[in-house]
Parts: structure tokens; sequence; C-alpha cells
């Protein structure tokens, strides 16, 4: 889907550093979600924002963090406290809360320890 | 937790056959029913879709059909084609107290042989 921008592409991650992953949409979307793949599992939700100014945790939040301030974007940072950060990042966003909205996916970053 | 199984792993078809790939949930409560398909380090891309109102949808060489009482749902290809060849992950949304998240499955490798 076009009308999500997730950047950069590939990024490596020195021992210790912070490193954010980018995600912009411009389909007016409410309701935006970050996953983490990795090879041979399905999509685990880190964290999730259905309005601008607030988020919650997902299923697997330790060692990251978000961002709100804006409804196109937010930003997922991956701390040094996230000891096993290589995999696949897709950020995607829906219409609201509302209860069976379809998810659109940006091209997502992959992330790997230098 | 509540949680979506998906089976098979992997499957694979000649092509011009039929693929089936099971899904079943935990929560009776769910009622949105997405299916994504994921090519090899691309995003997912949703498919097809199903509510709890309905027991079929079909477009065109895909439908998927859900037993709301059993908790399953599955997807069905039929006439098989070489770019049906990807990862197809089935989802269920989260109801009670969180409206618009989705579960996914493991996922399923497809490949279609020519």
């Amino acid at each position: 889907d076009g009308g999500i921008t997730q950047s950069p592409k590939y990024l490596f991650r020195k021992e210790g550093q912070n490193v954010t992953l980018s995600c912009e949409q411009n389909l007016n979307h409410d309701a935006m979600y970050w996953y983490r793949q990795d090879p041979g599992q399905g999509l685990r939700l880190i964290y999730y924002s259905q309005i601008v100014n607030d988020f919650q945790k997902g299923d697997i939040a330790e060692g990251y963090s978000v961002s709100r301030e804006k409804k196109e974007s937010f930003p997922l940072t991956v701390t040094s406290a996230q000891k096993n950060p290589t995999a696949f990042y897709l950020c995607a966003s829906s219409m609201g809360p509302k209860l069976g909205q379809p998810q659109h996916f940006g091209d997502g970053t992959r992330l790997s320890i230098l | 937790g509540e949680n979506v199984e998906q089976h098979p792993s992997t499957l694979s078809v000649q092509e011009g056959d039929s693929a089936v790939i099971k899904c079943t949930y935990s929560d009776s409560a769910s009622n949105y029913f997405p299916w994504y398909k994921q090519e090899l380090g691309k995003r997912p891309q949703l498919i097809i879709d199903i509510r709890s109102n309905v027991g079929e949808k079909k477009d065109q060489r895909i439908a998927v059909t859900l037993n709301k009482t059993a908790k399953h749902f599955s997807l069905h290809i039929t006439e098989t084609q070489p770019e049906d060849s990807a990862v197809y992950f089935c989802a269920a949304n989260r109801v009670r107290n969180q409206g618009g998240k989705l579960i996914f499955g493991q996922g399923t490798e497809l490949s279609v042989k020519p």
C-alpha cells in the first residue's frame, strides 16, 4: 500500500545503541501498529496506537518504545535493552479502533546487529 | 491468552490443483478474519477477509469459509498458479477490550510447482 512508508529499508545496530524506525502514513488512519516478524513465525505485536498521543503495549513491548505525536507518524525505537533485535519490522495502519477493520502494511525495515 | 493456530506450515501443490489452509481461533468473540499473502521480502497484502455474519466469501479463485461453532476458518485457492507461491497468514481480531488488534497465525508457505 503506497500510503504507508517505512524507512530505512535496512538498518544496522551496534551494541548498546538505540535506533529508530520511521513509519509515516497518508491514509488518514487513526490506528497504527508495529509488528516484529522472525523467520518461521507469524507477526507479533510490539506496540499499537488507536489515537494521537496514546499508545499501548502489545505482546512483546520489552526493549522497544514508541511515540504518537502526529496522526501520520508512529516511530519505533529499538533500545539497547532489546538483546535480540535482528528481525523484519512491519508497520501497519487501520481506519480506527472499530472492530473488523483491515490493516494495511508498509514495506518493512530489516534490522541487523553489527 | 487468545491464539490462532494455522496448518499446514508448508504446502506444495501442482499448478492447477487446489490448495486449502486451515486456521482455528480461541476467542469466541472474534468476528473478523482476514487473510494476508506475503511474497519473499515484501509486505503482507490483504487478499480476502470475512466477518462472522457470513459463512463463506468468494473472490475469483480465492474463497474463505468460516465455522463459528467450531471456531475454524479456511482459505481455498483453486486453479493454483506459480504466482500464488508465497506465505499466507490468517488472523482473527481481539474483541474484549482490544478492538482493532489482530492475532496472526504462524503462516503457511505455499509452493506451486509448474
